[in-house]
Order: C-alpha cells, then structure tokens, then sequence
C-alpha cells in the first residue's frame, strides 16, 4: 500500500520569511507523481505544485518550490517570501501506475504571522 | 467551465437517516472519486469511478454506496447515517497517464453532520 506521511502537524512563519514542509512517501513504482495541495479556510483544495517523478529537476511555481529526493522517498515544499494569504493546511500526496485516487498525507497546518 | 459541483454545502441528518451528495463534472473527466476529511487524518478515498458504469471501493466504503450512469455525475450515498460519519466530504474528478493519474479537480466540499 502506499503511504504518505507529513510529521509536522502545525508550523509557524514569519511574514517575508522562508518556511519548509516535510513529506516523505513510500511507493515501490518508478513512475509516479507528487503534489502539495492547499486548504484555506475556504475549504477548497488548491493544487500547489506537481513533481513528476521520472524528472530530476525540481518543480518551481513562482514562491514554491519543492525539493524532490527519489531515493530518499522524500518531497518537501518550500514556500519563500511567506504571506498572510498563504495561511492554510498543505496536503502531501501521490499517484503511480494503475491507482485510481491519490494517497494523502495527514497535513500541515501553516500559520504566517504578521 | 463549473468544474467539479457538489451540493449541499452544509446538511445535518439524524442518525439513521439517508441522503444522497451530488457530485458533477463538466470537463468530461474519466476518473471520480469520493473522499473523506477528518482532523488529522487528511483524505480518506470511500468509492471511485473509472468511467460510466464502473465503480470500486476506496479505504472507507462502509456505510456509503455510489453509482456513476453518466461521465458527468457521480453522487454518493448514505444509507442509514451515523455519527461517525460525520465529516467534510469531497468529490473529485481526473484524468490520467501511464504515470497515474496528473491532477485531481475537487468540488468545494460537503459539510455533513449526524446527531
């Protein structure tokens, strides 16, 4: 079964700061796809970033980067230049060959201070 | 495009009552799914659909049953609710590659409470 796991429940930031979320994962496929969702209070998931994993380059969209280590199993976002509006839950998850949904993380809730 | 529909927004059942969510797509998605969310536990999958006509059990099937008669719409119900099941539910809609499945479209989620 494939499992994702996110070990830190809560993070704090500073406005203007950098801030990291860890992730790691266990899949026995060699090709296979990352995320991080976000969750504002709205409710509404928001898809953040997608790694796949076939590719060494590490994805980037604009604030957000990931650093994608394979053989470490382990996909941690980083978020630079915090702002308020990225208060949120980030969601870990993951997909592969012949699954029919993803499989979450548990979550991190962020909380950037002013 | 709406993108991934779900109603109601929020609904409150007696224990032992049944309802249906709706769930509806309009990006002609192949891939449906309905999933659970807890306090820390994050999204739990209850049933997916991999086209009209076919559909399969997730993490959590207990209690819900599903059917998917069109590409469009996949609504999830609850047969005799429970307070376990109270929960944010959400619907989702994908498509895929070899790799598995690219992105999942969520709806914006049901807010279901049982007394």
């Amino acid at each position: 079964a494939q499992t994702v796991t996110q070990s830190q429940p809560e993070m704090s930031v500073q406005e203007a700061e950098t801030v990291t979320l860890s992730c790691t994962y266990d899949t026995s496929e060699n090709n296979y796809y990352l995320f991080w969702y976000k969750q504002p209070p709205s409710r509404q998931m928001i898809l953040v970033i997608r790694q796949e994993a076939y590719k060494q380059q590490n994805a980037t969209e604009n604030r957000f980067s990931v650093n994608f280590q394979k053989a470490a199993k382990s996909f941690s976002l980083k978020i630079s230049d915090s702002q308020l509006g990225d208060t949120a839950m980030y969601f870990c998850a993951s997909s592969g060959m012949g699954r029919r949904a993803l499989t979450f993380g548990s979550g991190t809730r962020l909380q950037v201070q002013p | 495009n709406a993108g991934v529909t779900q109603t109601p927004k929020f609904q409150v059942l007696k224990t032992g009552q049944s309802m249906t969510l709706q769930c509806a797509q309009d990006m002609n998605h192949e891939y449906m799914s309905w999933y659970r969310q807890d306090p820390g536990m994050g999204l739990r999958l209850i049933h997916y659909s991999v086209g009209a006509g076919i559909t399969d059990q997730g993490e959590v099937p207990n209690g819900y049953n599903v059917s998917r008669s069109t590409t469009e719409d996949f609504p999830l119900r609850l047969l005799s609710a429970a307070p376990s099941q109270t929960s944010v539910y959400f619907c989702a809609s994908s498509y895929s590659r070899v790799q598995g499945l690219i992105e999942q479209y969520f709806g914006p989620g049901t807010r279901l409470t049982v007394t």
